[in-house]
């Protein structure tokens, strides 16, 4: 299994419709991360966590909300999806002794 | 506010080149910077990590250099295979929580 595991792989989804995006992990690392990959514009941070009772907003966060349900999980929701927000979502964690990051194998979502 | 930019945006090269792949950055006050390597349609995967205090870091036939002062960072891939082809990433700390990623270098390797 892999260490950080997303789900769906892939999504289309309406206009307007909410969605949530999951993402799993085994590293046991406290903390996760959701970023955006758009061509041309690297990866965006969107969310983050550091343990279960601390999130915070990342760099572009708006039309988005997340929950951390428990240390090993890590859902990004849209509340109503836009087609701006067709993008490639990536999970990660980190650990922060050693600071490497370990990413999920991404959600690739289209608003149409 | 710190940028990272990597050149060239695209690479293609014979099998068996040697070839480098460069990073700067704007901020040299980092601890560390990371290599990745993105195949299409998927996740990042973690190279090498250099830290502040190193020069070098060495996988195989990759190595990665710092030069802090310069704002710099090089990725030097030794006798390239078309399995290397990839979109290469370099990331770098902002603050303590979040790292701030370039747009990557997309290299074909030709067989």
């Amino acid at each position: 299994d892999a260490d950080v595991t997303q789900t769906p792989r892939n999504r289309i989804t309406k206009t307007g419709k909410r969605i949530m995006l999951e993402c799993s992990q085994t590293k046991g690392h406290d903390r996760m991360y959701w970023y955006r990959q758009d061509p041309g514009l690297g990866l965006r941070l969107i969310y983050y966590s550091f343990d279960v009772k601390d999130i915070n907003k990342g760099e572009i966060s708006d039309g988005y909300s997340v929950s951390r349900q428990a240390q090993a999980k890590f859902s990004l929701s849209l509340e109503s999806a836009i087609p701006n927000q067709t993008a490639l979502y990536f999970c990660a964690t980190s650990d922060p002794g050693s600071y490497g990051y370990t990413f999920g194998s991404g959600t690739r979502l289209t608003v149409v | 506010k710190q940028e990272v930019t990597q050149i060239p945006a695209a690479l293609s090269v014979p099998e068996g080149e040697n070839l480098v792949l460069n990073c700067s950055f704007t901020d040299s006050a980092i601890y560390n910077l990371q290599w990745f390597r993105q195949d299409p349609g998927k996740g990042l995967t973690s190279l090498l990590l250099i830290q502040s205090s190193q020069r070098e870091q060495t996988s195989g036939r990759l190595n990665a250099s710092l030069d802090k002062s310069s704002g710099r960072s090089t990725l030097y891939i030794a006798a390239s295979q078309p399995g290397d082809s990839a979109t290469y990433l370099c990331a770098v700390p902002s603050g303590t929580y979040k790292y701030i990623f370039g747009t990557g270098t997309r290299l074909k390797v030709l067989a």
